[in-house]
């Protein structure tokens, strides 16, 4: 089936850095790509997606590009904020035509003022 | 977006007694639920998917006596875990499918 792996944090900056977080996954064929947030004591929520090889999901700032020659996702943000403080799951549908996710490890984001 | 809550938010139990943990879809209704469960700096593995009106479909490796789940309504579903031990001890999330999923705040459940 169908993996992600996700770097570890956790990642910390200061508030206006550049932002990275990698993500790359094994699959079959070209499925779906998310990445998902989770603030603190709230809910993962669905940040931002790429249907398709070469395509670019954003949202909120960030941004995270369907790179099918190097199998990654990585996730990318030019200014970081306090509020960005978070952590990040990069995920994928476990095989094809099908609701189930897998997800990556998770990686905490820390920013500072 | 949609709001998925679950209940309780953490839970402490002692060894061999049932917890129950629901997920109520606050504003949509949903035919299917999931159950995931995330060990401490570990992915979200998915444990279950509940299907209202039908039973839920275990992932491998779960057992299905130990991991109670009922989706009694198109906004409900339930997990029980039976005579639980500390290695259930486990933080628990749900989510409930419109177009998207949609996913709970979690629930810790810590046994001793």
């Amino acid at each position: 089936g169908n993996s992600v792996t996700q770097m570890e944090g956790p990642v910390t900056l200061s508030e206006e850095a550049f932002l990275t977080i990698n993500c790359t996954y094994t699959a079959t064929g070209y499925p779906s790509l998310f990445w998902y947030v989770q603030y603190p004591g709230e809910g993962l929520q669905l940040l931002l997606k790429a249907t398709k090889a070469d395509d670019k999901g954003s949202n909120k700032g960030f941004e995270a590009t369907y790179r099918k020659e190097t199998t990654s996702f990585h996730l990318e943000k030019g200014s970081v904020q306090v509020s960005d403080s978070a952590v990040y799951f990069c995920a994928l549908p476990g095989s094809y035509n099908t609701d189930k996710l897998i997800f990556g490890t998770g990686t905490r984001l820390q920013v500072f003022p | 977006g949609a709001v998925v809550s679950q209940h309780p938010s953490r839970v402490i139990c002692k060894s061999g007694t049932s917890v129950k943990i629901e997920c109520r879809s606050l504003d949509f209704q949903a035919t299917t639920m999931f159950w995931y469960r995330q060990f401490p700096k570990q992915s979200l593995m998915l444990m279950a998917t509940s299907n209202e009106g039908s039973k839920a479909t275990y992932e491998q490796g779960v057992e299905k006596d130990k991991f109670l789940i009922n989706h009694a309504s198109l906004t409900l579903s339930t997990l029980t875990v039976t005579s639980a031990h500390p290695e259930d001890s486990s933080f628990y999330i749900c989510s409930a499918r419109a177009h998207e999923q949609f996913f709970g705040p979690g629930t810790r459940l810590t046994v001793l």
